[in-house]
């Protein structure tokens, strides 16, 4: 249990539309990632949000966006959506400041696009 | 740029060590992480290690680090079923600390 929690679980959506994906992050947890993971890869980078700010992001297009609110919990906004976004979308979280080490993850929200 | 690779199959015996293998090429990792997912799950951190260190134990975990061959290993020992599960490598980089994984090895373990 790492006390990151995602929302919703699982949805499905059509090519076009929007989605909203939600991550409250553990107490004290100032620093939040996300990750897109498709079937059999790794996990990849999309954005980083520290004290309410983006400061750093992969290789994403600007149609994946986010935020990151005072009591530290974050959304991930995807328009337009693809058939190439279905994937398991990650949340993660880490105490002090992004270069701290322990980063701990949510169990994910997994996005199907018809 | 960064790159992580990682073997993706490893079948062993209950019982026996495992011991799961990694290559990065970016030297200026600052953390480098060993994560398991359980099907339908999210990422559970198992360890990690500063890019200072050579080695950190954690009960039946051990991480070794050869920093000049950019290699990471994860030995787990005594491995048992519930052990079977797809093993990320991960590294750290950047000022932001951005993390990059591996394509993950997923560990079979036969009773």
């Amino acid at each position: 249990e790492t006390g990151v929690t995602q929302s919703p679980t699982h949805l499905i959506k059509t090519r076009g539309q929007q989605v909203t994906l939600r991550c409250s992050s553990q107490s004290g947890h100032n620093t939040v990632s996300w990750y897109q993971q498709a079937l059999g890869q790794g996990p990849q980078f999309i954005f980083q949000y520290y004290r309410e700010e983006e400061n750093g992001r992969g290789n994403f297009p600007p149609r994946f966006s986010g935020l990151q609110f005072p009591n530290y919990s974050s959304e991930l906004n995807v328009n337009a959506l693809e058939l190439d976004d279905s994937a398991l979308y990650l949340c993660a979280s880490k105490q002090g400041g992004p270069d701290t080490g322990e980063l701990f993850f949510g169990e994910g929200s997994r996005l199907t696009v018809l | 740029g960064e790159d992580v690779e990682q073997s993706l199959f490893l079948s062993v015996r209950e019982g026996d060590s495992s011991v799961i293998n990694c290559t990065y090429t970016d030297s200026s990792s600052t953390y480098l992480y060993w994560y398991k997912q359980e099907p339908g799950a999210g990422l559970q951190l198992l360890t990690y290690i500063f890019s200072n260190m050579d080695m950190k134990q954690d009960q039946r975990l051990t991480v070794l680090l050869n920093k000049k061959d950019k290699h990471l290993s994860l030995r787990i020992a005594d491995t048992q079923t519930g052990d079977s599960a797809i093993y990320f490598c991960a590294e750290s980089t950047g000022g932001y600390q951005k993390v990059t994984f591996g394509t993950g090895t997923k560990l079979q373990v036969i009773p």
